[in-house]
């Protein structure tokens, strides 16, 4: 299994680009989820799914879209960058809990910069 | 406590010293504590899901307690090395009905040195 894989590992983008970080998982997790780490905030929920079809918003949600067509993937897209989402992303799975107790795998995560 | 707190901040000690950091969490509502070591250019990863008030659980040199009435958690390690430096991470579900909508504190900071 390779686990959570992020793609890709390092961005850099100009204010107002668009682009897709790329988030799969082979462990057949039905929960996938989108964190972003900054300095002395610690992880901070952006969007997470339960499922294909099915996505809600975290903490931080604006500026970010997502969408979960199958349960392998789940790309977080940023429609306009800002300075502000200038972090580094991790993407994590983990089973639907049936007692809310399951460990969350993390991906290698994506440092993107935005200038 | 209306949130996930970690204390201290950071922490340095010896090779072969024993220390422990704290994890605070809403008392109310509980039902999981997550544990995560992470180290740095690394993802997080899962030392330990705590559920019972009075659950202690071990993995070699490292191990955590927990008491859910009064909302806090502590991880011991037990003569640290250098490769114990990394930063400590614990998470709960807070104010969420959502099973894993999980709220992760800012981290403790270890450095280990010889």
């Amino acid at each position: 299994n390779a686990g959570v894989t992020q793609t890709p590992k390092f961005q850099v983008l100009k204010t107002g680009q668009s682009m897709t970080l790329q988030c799969a998982q082979d462990m057949n997790h039905e929960y996938m989820s989108w964190y972003r780490q900054d300095p002395g905030m610690g992880l901070r929920l952006i969007h997470y799914s339960v499922g294909a079809g099915i996505t809600d918003q975290g903490e931080v949600p604006n500026g970010y879209n997502v969408s979960r067509s199958t349960t392998e993937d789940f790309p977080l897209r940023l429609l306009s960058a800002a300075p502000s989402q200038t972090s580094v992303y991790f993407c994590a799975s983990t089973d639907l809990p049936r007692d809310r107790r399951n460990e969350q795998y993390f991906g290698p995560g994506t440092r993107l910069t935005v200038t | 406590i209306l949130n996930v707190e970690q204390s201290p901040q950071s922490l340095h000690v010896q090779e072969g010293d024993s220390t422990n950091f704290t994890c605070s969490f809403p008392s109310s509502n509980f039902y999981a504590l997550h544990w995560y070591r992470w180290e740095t250019a690394k993802s997080p990863e899962a030392l330990f899901v705590m559920t019972l008030n009075g659950d202690e659980k071990k993995k070699g040199r490292i191990s955590a307690t927990l008491n859910t009435k009064e909302g806090y958690s502590y991880l011991y390690i037990k003569g640290s090395q250098p490769e114990d430096s990394a930063t400590y991470l614990c998470a709960g579900p807070v104010n969420t009905g959502t099973a894993s909508k999980l709220t992760f504190g800012t981290g403790t900071r270890l450095q280990v040195t010889l």
